[in-house]
Order: C-alpha cells, then structure tokens, then sequence
C-alpha cells in the first residue's frame, strides 16, 4: 500500500511562473513531512520541511502548505527558475524509535525557460 | 562542512556475488539509514542505524545486512546478488535518529548494477 502519493508523474511551467507540486498521504501518525529535491545521479536534496502542528512554512521561494484534515500537502515554488527542474520527492515521518521515511514516487518538474 | 559521503559511486557485479556499500555521515551525526531507489520509484527504507545499534528494518531479505562503527560510519552488505539488486543505494544521517521532527540528509548514492 502506498501511504504517501504524488500523483502527477510531470509538471511543465515556465520560467517566472508559480510551480505547485502535490501529495497525499493516508497514514494520521505521520507527524514531520519534507520535500526533496533530486537530480539525475545525485542523492536527494533537502528542501524543506513541515510538523504536524503547523500549516505553512516558508523558505525564500519555497512555502509547504499541509492539510491535515484533508491528508494533503503541496510545495509551492515562486518565482520557478530552469534551476528548478528535477524530480520533487515527498516524504512523511511519524518519529517514534526509528526514523523511517516514506517517500512519494516523485513529480519530474521542468521549468521551461 | 562536509556531506554525506558514500563509497564507490559505481560497482558492477554479478549475480551470487557479495557487495559492500559505505557510508560516512555528516560529522555530528549519530544516525545512518540506508534506502534502496529503482527507477521511477521513491527511495524505500532498509536499515537504521543509531550508536551502532539497529533502530529499524525495512521489508528486505536477510541477504541484506548492515552496521555502524564506533566512528558512526556504516556498512550496507548484500549476500547472494539478484538482479532485482540493481537500483541506487543511498545512506541518509541524522543527528538522533528517533523522535519527531527529525531532517535526513542524503548522500549522492551508490549506484549498484547486477549482470
């Protein structure tokens, strides 16, 4: 079963324009979600990061929207740069003694200039 | 500061073979899991380590195994290769490696191709 979903496999926007990415989740424990940045042969890259108790958080361009009543979060990028394009992974926590991640299957951004 | 390292950044084997992947986290870090990624999936969880401790284990086979030295660094090792092994494996530190809130940094990866 896939607790953490990203269903858009791609998202084309141009450069300037706002790039919203999404996933749902089906699991109440999670409590800590994060975002992660990949390019191709590289490890992920941190983005940012949201807790349970908060509905927004916001770094630079960078703002994570979560809806707990709905399961939903979505990252928000502003102005989106051709720096951006990579392949955009959710992930979502519920802490306790092991610190596993669960991971979306990714969303393939391009930001066309 | 330095990163999460991971050696080798490529390895070829062959089915039955014994591979070993390492791992060295970000100085201060007490904590190392280790996630296999396949192509068009999201990474999934194998192992965590904590004080050389296992804290976790994901759904893998016991041909997959894993520890921590004194100097927090780890080791990922697969017995009896399959080509399903093929993906790439990458290590994630931490500072705790349990409670809430807690951010993983991720290496760039080993990527492991099985013939």
């Amino acid at each position: 079963d896939q607790q953490v979903k990203q269903n858009s496999p791609s998202l084309s926007v141009q450069e300037g324009r706002i790039s919203i990415l999404n996933c749902d989740y089906t699991n109440s424990m999670f409590d800590y979600f994060l975002w992660y940045k990949k390019y191709p042969a590289e490890g992920p890259t941190f983005l940012i990061s949201i807790s349970s108790i908060k509905d927004k958080n916001e770094d630079g361009r960078f703002t994570v929207f979560l809806n707990k009543s709905a399961k939903h979060l979505s990252l928000h990028i502003v102005p989106s740069q051709p720096g951006d394009s990579a392949v955009y992974f959710c992930a979502a926590n519920y802490g306790g003694a092991t610190n596993k991640l669960i991971f979306g299957t990714g969303t393939l951004l391009a930001v066309q200039p | 500061d330095a990163g999460v390292t991971q050696s080798p950044t490529h390895l070829i084997k062959t089915r039955g073979q014994h591979v070993t992947l390492r791992c060295s986290p970000i100085s201060g870090h007490k904590s190392v899991s280790w996630y296999q990624q396949v192509l068009g999936q999201g990474p999934q969880f194998i192992f965590q380590y904590y004080e050389k401790e296992e804290r976790g284990r994901g759904n893998f086979p016991d041909r997959f195994s894993a520890r921590q030295f004194p100097n927090y660094s780890s080791e990922l090792n697969v017995n009896a290769l399959l080509l399903g092994d093929s993906a790439l494996y990458l290590c994630a530190s931490s500072q705790r490696g349990s409670g809430s809130w807690e951010t993983q940094y991720f290496g760039p990866g080993t990527r492991l191709l099985v013939l």
